[in-house]
């Protein structure tokens, strides 16, 4: 368990209205990630993270932007949410090189865009 | 793009062995295979990962072909519990690319 805590964990929000989703973890992991879950289509990456300040898109990345200030937190941003942002977003973390590499993924955030 | 490819789904019954397979032909020296689950819409969990030989752990076996284009999860006898949506992804050992794509996975579905 890498103490990924996902915030919020629901909204509901308006077409046109900024979001911001919260990653923390509190297990020093170089890497983070974001994706969103949709029926029928897996998980899609959004943003990840490499390391404090470096980001780089994903496979889904337009209408969506992160910010990594520190270790711990990683930010989404929907600058103006629209009515196609609603899923359930999940946030993952690994530390390259410790133990088995796997993905720990946080518990997720239920965005319904109205 | 997702390196990996999975049936939509799969159906096996209780108390038999679930084998998922997974394509990853574009898979390059240095990745190892994953393998992870999601039960309802918890987060996924890890399950097991390899590189270039089998792998066993308390939760399921992996297989590996000789070649790496493709692998196979096999729970050895399944439960109710075990029906989840099954991921395999490909990555990288040191050095390469994390930018760690999923497919749509596989829904299993273990009936009584």
């Amino acid at each position: 368990d890498a103490g990924i805590t996902q915030s919020p964990r629901h909204k509901v929000t308006e077409t046109g209205t900024p979001v911001t989703l919260r990653c923390h973890q509190t297990e020093n992991h170089r890497y983070m990630y974001w994706y969103r879950q949709d029926p029928g289509h897996g998980l899609r990456l959004i943003h990840y993270s490499y390391g404090v300040k470096d980001t780089d898109k994903g496979e889904v990345s337009d209408g969506y932007s992160v910010s990594r200030s520190k270790t711990e937190d990683f930010l989404l941003t929907l600058e103006s949410a629209t009515s196609s942002q609603t899923s359930v977003y999940f946030c993952a973390t690994y530390a390259s090189g410790r133990g088995t590499g796997e993905l720990f993924f946080g518990e997720g955030s239920r965005l319904t865009v109205l | 793009d997702a390196k990996t490819t999975q049936p939509p789904s799969m159906d096996c019954a209780e108390g038999r062995a679930a084998n998922l397979p997974c394509n990853h032909s574009t898979i390059s020296g240095n990745e190892y295979v994953y393998w992870y689950r999601q039960i309802h819409s918890q987060g996924p969990q890890y399950i097991i990962h390899g590189l270039k030989n089998n792998e066993t752990n308390e939760m399921a076996s992996l297989i590996i072909t000789e070649d790496r284009k493709s692998s196979t999860l096999i729970l050895p006898h399944a439960t109710l519990r075990d029906t989840a949506v099954y991921y395999c992804i490909v990555r990288p050992t040191q050095g390469g690319s994390e930018k760690l794509v999923f497919g749509k996975g596989t829904k299993l579905t273990v009936n009584p």
